[in-house]
C-alpha cells in the first residue's frame, strides 16, 4: 500500500532563517505531488504542484520556492522565513496512473516563524 | 479558473442533531468532487467522493453527499451527528484537464453534547 511521511511535525524559527520540509511517498511510482499551506480561517491554500522529476507548477508568488529531486520526493524550502510563512503545511499525492481518484494527505508540519 | 465556496466558517449543532454542510463550486464541465474531514493538528480523511453516475453518494462515518449540477453544489449530509464528529470539513474540487484539487476555506463544526 501506499504511504506518504511528512517531516517535521512541529517546527518552530526565526524569521530570517532558512527552510526545508520534506516529503516522501512509498508504494507507487511517478506520482503528482503537491504542497498545501493551512491558515487560520483560509482552508488549503494550493503551493505547489508537480507532475514529474523537476517539474514544478508555482500557484501562489511568494517566499517559498519546491523541489523534486527524486520522484517520490518533493521539498518545501525558503532562504529567509517570513513571520507570514507560519501556518500548518500539507504534502499530498494522487496517482497519475489509472482513474482519477482523491489526493492523499500527510500529517503535516505546524510552522511557527518568531 | 475553478474555485470552491464554503459559505458556513462555524456550524453547531446538538448530538442526534442532522447536518447539512454547504459545498458551491465554480467549473464549467462536470468536476470530481470530494469531500474530506481534518481533526485538529492532523492531516486530511477523505468521507466521501463523486465522480459520476448516482448523484447520491456515500462515504464513511455515516455521511453523504448529493452532486446538484443545477446548483453547482455538492453539500454533505448527516442524519444524526456524533460527539466524535466534531471537526473541520472541507469540499475539494478537482478537474480533468488538469491535476490540481482546489479546495474550500472549510466549514468548523461543533458538536453539543
Amino acid at each position: 500500500s501506499q504511504t506518504i511521511h511528512q517531516w517535521p511535525a512541529t517546527l518552530v524559527q526565526p524569521v530570517g532563517s532558512p527552510l526545508s520540509l520534506e516529503c516522501t511517498v512509498e508504494g507507487t511510482s511517478n506520482p503528482n505531488l503537491y504542497w498545501y499551506r493551512q491558515a487560520a480561517g483560509r482552508g488549503l491554500q494550493l503551493l505547489f504542484y508537480s507532475v514529474g522529476i523537476g517539474q514544478i507548477s508555482s500557484e501562489v508568488p511568494q517566499n517559498l520556492s519546491a523541489s523534486r529531486p527524486q520522484d517520490r520526493q518533493f521539498i518545501l524550502s525558503s532562504k529567509k522565513l517570513l513571520l507570514s510563512d507560519s501556518g500548518f503545511y500539507l504534502c499530498a499525492w494522487s496517482p497519475t496512473t489509472g482513474e482519477r481518484t482523491e489526493a492523499f494527505f500527510g500529517q503535516g508540519t505546524r510552522l511557527t516563524v518568531v | 479558473a475553478q474555485s470552491v465556496t464554503q459559505p458556513d466558517i462555524h456550524i453547531t449543532v446538538s448530538e442526534g442533531a442532522s447536518l447539512e454542510l454547504r459545498c458551491n463550486y465554480s467549473y464549467g464541465a462536470t468536476p470530481y468532487l470530494f469531500w474530506y474531514v481534518q481533526s485538529p493538528g492532523q492531516g486530511l480523511q477523505l468521507l466521501l467522493k463523486y465522480f459520476s453516475g448516482d448523484t447520491l453518494v456515500q462515504g464513511i462515518k455515516g455521511f453523504e453527499a448529493e452532486f446538484k449540477r443545477s446548483q453547482s453544489s455538492f453539500n454533505l449530509r448527516k442524519p444524526s451527528v456524533h460527539w466524535s464528529d466534531a471537526a473541520e470539513y472541507f469540499c475539494a474540487v478537482a478537474t480533468s484537464g488538469t491535476y490540481k484539487y482546489i479546495f474550500g476555506t472549510g466549514t468548523r463544526l461543533k458538536v453539543l453534547a
